[in-house]
């Protein structure tokens, strides 16, 4: 089956952690990205990536880091600088290009204990 | 700047009566895609919109993008109760290849 992985579906984090999210795709896409979901809002990018090891913030980078060492993997790594870190975190993916038609993982949700 | 208005934010309709969304922006667009997320779910792609006045149907779905390319509205008829969810506009940002997402349309439909 060819899609996004994201996993895990829930986590909680203790204050002063770092956390990191996990996405995985085998669609053969350049491009992934990271967005974060509030209760009842839209969507806010984070961080993007049009190809490996290459990487640039979105609208809200600030306490978030990402990775791109292989094609297949985007990871999130929600840090303690983060301080209101508990949402929805989607990671998609696309074929780099105009149409840039974006593909979504299921979702993580981060919680704070 | 390169954001996409949406509205209304929320809507609750019966079954059966017809329901739109508008996304409008103060720029021109190259193009305009719509995704759809059912609550507790994650957007999924619907459509891409290029051309100016363009109109495209899937069935009880209709997705419009003005002359001017500046706004475009997504027309369900005779909602059903599988039409719940949130239904976002998308732009792509001037010179690269990320999207602005609307902050979207929040679809209750009641038995």
């Amino acid at each position: 089956d060819g899609g996004i992985t994201q996993s895990p579906k829930y986590l909680f984090r203790k204050e002063g952690q770092n956390v990191t999210l996990s996405c995985e795709q085998n669609l053969n896409h350049d491009a992934m990205y990271w967005y974060r979901q509030d209760p009842g809002q839209g969507l806010r990018l984070i961080y993007y990536s049009q190809i490996v090891n290459d990487f640039q913030k979105g609208d809200i980078a600030e306490g978030y880091s990402v990775s791109r060492e292989k094609k297949e993997s985007f990871p999130l790594t929600v840090t303690s600088a983060q301080k209101n870190p508990t949402a929805f975190y989607l990671c998609a993916s696309s074929i780099a290009g105009a149409k840039n038609i974006q593909y979504f993982g299921a979702g993580t949700r981060l919680s704070v204990l | 700047g390169q954001q996409v208005m949406q509205i209304p934010q929320y809507q609750h309709v019966q079954e059966g009566e017809d329901f739109t969304t508008y996304c409008n922006s103060s720029t021109t667009l190259s193009n305009i895609q719509w995704y759809k997320q059912r609550p507790g779910g994650h957007p999924v792609f619907l459509i891409q919109l290029v051309k100016s006045g363009e109109v495209k149907k899937q069935k009880r779905l209709t997705f419009q993008f003005g002359e001017a390319k500046k706004n475009s509205s997504l027309h369900i008829t005779a909602t059903q109760t599988t039409d719940v969810g949130t239904y976002f506009c998308a732009r792509n940002q001037t010179g690269a290849n990320n999207l602005f997402f609307g902050t979207g349309t929040r679809l209750t439909v009641i038995p």
